[in-house]
């Protein structure tokens, strides 16, 4: 299995530009988890989707920020438009089942938005 | 506000010795916990879990305990390796909420 793979790897933007991050789950996980890195507040959980469909967003920032899970193999995260403070290590994870237990990671995707 | 707080962002422990990794946690209602690792460049990978019913884990050099009386969580690895050099992160959840801490950066020195 090439376990959650992650694209791009690492993103310069514009701020104003829109960002997309795209995410592959693990084939057969029914749980997709978005979270940012920061040094301050360590890994958030920005969205959690179980079956494709959002579950809880409570943690996504603002408006800017959205995702979509289209079907099980893959999900976005766009931010429209991009500013400095959106730059960060976005993660994205799968899980087999539906609450908070094991979860594999992506490699991540640094985004510097300048 | 942070729910799962990693108070000591950084570790070094000499090769051979125990690490214990410590991690607070405010929501009584959580009711699994999990310590995650992280190379540079890497996403984090599954280390070790514990649920709520239980107060001690263990994996290998690996054990993690709760105290939930004290809100209190921890990882010791037992010995200590160059290879677990690594940033930890403790993770807990309950329902459909899921916090991790702010990570603990561990250096063994060998």
């Amino acid at each position: 299995d090439a376990g959650v793979i992650q694209s791009p790897r690492h993103e310069v933007t514009e701020m104003g530009q829109e960002v997309t991050l795209r995410c592959k789950p693990i084939s057969g996980h029914n749980s997709l988890f978005w979270y940012r890195q920061t040094m301050m507040r360590g890994l958030e959980l920005l969205i959690y989707f179980n079956n494709n469909v959002p579950i809880d967003d409570s943690g996504m920032p603002e408006d800017r920020f959205s995702a979509k899970m289209p079907n099980a193999s893959f999900s976005t995260l766009k931010i429209q438009p991009s500013e400095p403070r959106d730059s960060a290590v976005y993660f994205c994870a799968s899980s087999p089942i539906r609450t908070g237990e094991e979860q594999y990671f992506g490699p991540g995707t640094r985004l510097t938005v300048t | 506000d942070q729910q799962v707080k990693q108070n000591s962002p950084s570790l070094s422990v000499q090769e051979g010795r125990i690490s214990i990794l410590n991690c607070d946690y405010t929501n009584s209602m959580f009711d699994y916990f999990l310590w995650y690792k992280k190379y540079p460049a890497e996403g984090p990978t599954f280390l070790i879990s514990i649920s709520s019913i239980k107060d001690k884990n263990e994996d290998g050099r690996f054990t993690v305990f709760l105290n939930k009386s004290a809100k209190h969580l921890s990882l010791h690895i037992v010995p200590s390796q160059p290879g677990d050099s690594a940033v930890y992160f403790c993770a807990a959840s309950f329902g459909n909420q899921f916090y991790f801490g702010t990570g603990t950066s561990l250096t063994v020195i060998p």
